[in-house]
């Protein structure tokens, strides 16, 4: 079974563009959580869909939304980026039901200049 | 709101060596535990997991109890491996499906031979 995928696995963007990252949870998944990892504040949950929909979702500002679609990919865009966006941003995905184990995928480093 | 607090590294050890991390979690409600390790190179997976009070997870050597008198989950093991040299994250989930979680800062874990 394919693990999970990130793509870009590196970025390198300007402050006040807006970047979209991309990530293919394990087949039959239908939950993806995305998390922020900075050396200074650790890992942090930013939100969780669930069959195309947000289920929880973690104390971020605005800039930062996502979307899953019906093949359980997910999308994360954050606008405006502000050079405290620079971190490795990694998904997760799990069978969403129960106490299930997440499955990382590899993280997108992203670097704002 | 929800937290984890587990031990600052880097920790040190011979080969053969006991180990415990310390964590420590603050929640309301009956929270989900869990250990995940990061080699490196890697990425996350999970280790060991302990959704209910009492409940003991092992893996690969590795056990942790969830204590809710003390709201504790400290990592043990009894004889470490260079192999074992990792990051530690402690991590719990406030919702049923574990996939929403808070980690603590994570424990660097140094084994030499």
């Amino acid at each position: 079974k394919a693990g999970v995928t990130q793509t870009p696995r590196y970025l390198i963007k300007t402050r006040g563009q807006q970047v979209t990252l991309s990530c293919s949870p394990i087949s039959g998944h239908r939950s993806v959580s995305w998390y922020q990892q900075t050396p200074g504040q650790g890992l942090q949950f930013l939100f969780e869909y669930f069959s195309e929909t947000q289920r929880n979702k973690g104390n971020f500002p605005g800039r930062f939304s996502g979307r899953q679609f019906s093949n359980s990919r997910s999308e994360m865009n954050v606008s405006t980026l502000e050079l405290g966006d620079s971190a490795l941003y990694l998904c997760a995905s799990s069978s969403g039901q129960g106490v299930y184990e997440q499955y990382f995928g590899p993280g997108t480093r992203l670097t704002v200049t | 709101g929800d937290s984890v607090t587990q031990m600052e590294g880097p920790v040190t050890l011979s080969e053969e060596a006991f180990l415990t991390i310390n964590c420590t979690y603050t929640a309301t409600g009956y929270p989900s535990l869990f250990w995940y390790v990061q080699y490196p190179g890697e990425g996350l997976q999970l280790l060991l997991k302990a959704t209910k009070a009492d409940d003991k997870g092992s893996n690969k050597g590795f056990e942790a109890t969830y204590r809710k008198e003390t709201t504790s989950f400290h990592l043990e093991k009894g004889s470490v491996q260079v192999s074992d040299s990792a990051v530690y994250f402690c991590a719990l989930s406030a919702d049923q499906a574990g996939t929403a979680l808070i980690f603590g800062k994570g424990t660097t874990l140094s084994v030499s031979s």
